[in-house]
């Protein structure tokens, strides 16, 4: 069964950069049918989309998040990446990444989950 | 863009009750639809993928039915580990858009 496996900080700065790592265990990064994406959920609400990755790069991020959203992925460490800059207090929330099955050759629904960060904007 | 949106927000039942959760897309989605279970502290799991497929290993009392643009989750008999918050998700465009949940409430 796929694992996923989230690292980074859990205190960001205001107006500083977010960034948090995946590590995918037990199967591929570059399996054709998975994309790999991040989700966010603030305190006490529901959950919000960020964005997706293909191993080959291709992406697909929230329109609300965009201009400040990068997604990456290193096929060589078998993970994938979020950076969001120029956070604030509304950023604060447990990140979560997760595997999304691709259906006709898009993302699709999120099967496998990380253990999800709580990232806390604050100085 | 494309909105979600779930009723009811809360639901108060009682164990063996059967439950059933709506969810409305904005604009047609076809059977693009997945339901999540969340308990607290822990991430989402998924029960069911385009809009009736049960997940591998999800019990068969959950069920999903529906497409174009109103979708519904059922559970046939409310079982003491079922109290959680439920979401849907769309994925008919590129994008993952999530409804605001409807948390299950012990009656």
């Amino acid at each position: 069964q796929m694992q996923l496996q989230q690292s980074g900080p859990g205190l960001v700065r205001p107006s500083e950069t977010l960034s948090l790592t995946c590590t995918v265990s037990s199967g591929s990064i570059t399996k054709n049918n998975y994309y790999w994406g991040w989700i966010r959920q603030p305190p006490g609400k529901g959950l919000e989309w960020i964005g997706n990755i293909y191993y080959s790069g291709s992406t697909y991020s929230n329109p609300s998040l965009k201009s400040r959203v990068t997604i990456s992925v290193d096929t060589s460490k078998n993970q994938f990446s979020l950076s969001l800059t120029s956070v604030a207090a509304a950023d604060t929330a447990v990140y979560y990444c997760a595997s999304v099955t691709m259906i006709r050759g898009a993302p699709a629904f999120f099967d496998y989950w990380g253990q999800g960060t709580l990232v806390t904007v604050s100085s | 863009d494309m909105q979600m949106t779930q009723s009811p927000s809360t639901l108060s039942a009682a164990v063996g009750d059967r439950v059933s959760i709506t969810c409305r897309a904005s604009q047609n989605i076809r059977s693009w639809l997945a339901w999540y279970q969340q308990k607290p502290g822990k991430a989402p799991k998924l029960l069911i993928y385009e809009a009736s497929s049960l997940q591998s290993g999800v019990p068969s009392r959950f069920s999903g039915s529906g497409s174009g643009t109103e979708f519904t989750l059922t559970i046939s008999s409310l079982q003491p580990d079922d109290f959680a918050t439920y979401y849907c998700q769309q994925y008919n465009t590129y994008s993952g858009t999530f409804g605001q949940g409807t948390k299950v409430e012990i009656k």
